[in-house]
């Protein structure tokens, strides 16, 4: 079974220029999220989305960061423009959801961002 | 609120010396506990899991028991091989959802 898809994998822009990020989730699970992961810390999640609606999109930066996941499956982050305090891994990971009690969750390899 | 504190690191041992790294939270209601390892250059993968009090959660030769009495689940293994070298996150939920709430990571290096 394929694991969660991320690309791409690594990614140098300059700063106030556009990104994207694209995750495949895995095949059959509802719940996908976006995380931003800073050096020696945990992830900080940006947003979830059960199915195509975006349940939880509190910690997203509205301002610069989107975020689609238009037919439930496959999701794309953007940041426009991207600064230099956006430089980070980040995450995509996929559960089951619907409430299944103990569904973890599955990550993929992240895209690290560098911003110049 | 919720929370998650782990022991700060990095923790470095010699290979076969055992294993423990602390992990305490703070939750309302009933919180599912998880433990998550990041080796170098890959993305995290749950270690293992316990949903529920005195669970044990166990796999590649780690444990970590669901204490609510003492609000702990400590990591432990008997004898660490390198290959153990990662980072190490305690998380948890408490909701249908699944929202993780996470501990900052524990850096583990063995020496062989």
């Amino acid at each position: 079974e394929a694991g969660v898809v991320q690309s791409p994998r690594y990614k140098i822009i300059e700063k106030k220029q556009p990104v994207a990020f694209w995750c495949n989730p895995i095949s059959g699970h509802n719940t996908l999220y976006w995380y931003l992961q800073n050096l020696g810390q945990g992830p900080e999640l940006l947003i979830r989305y059960e199915n195509e609606e975006a349940v939880d999109d509190s910690q997203l930066p509205k301002d610069r960061f989107s975020a689609e996941r238009l037919k439930g499956v496959d999701s794309t982050l953007k940041i426009q423009p991207a600064e230099l305090g956006d430089s980070a891994v980040y995450l995509c990971a996929s559960s089951l959801g619907g409430g299944v009690t103990g569904s973890e969750q599955y990550f993929g390899p992240g895209t690290r961002l560098t911003v110049t | 609120g919720n929370s998650v504190t782990q022991m700060e690191g990095p923790v470095t041992l010699s290979e076969e010396a055992f294993l423990t790294i602390n992990c305490t939270y703070t939750a309302t209601g009933y919180p599912s506990l998880f433990w998550y390892v990041q080796y170098p250059g890959e993305g995290l993968q749950l270690l293992l899991k316990a949903t529920k009090a005195d669970d044990k959660g166990s796999n590649k030769g780690f444990e970590a028991t669901y204490r609510k009495e003492t609000t702990s689940f400590h990591l432990e293994k008997g004898s660490v091989q390198v290959s153990d070298s990662a980072v190490y996150f305690c998380a948890l939920s408490v909701d249908s959802n699944y929202q993780l709430i996470w501990g900052a990571g524990t850096k583990l290096i063995i020496k062989p």
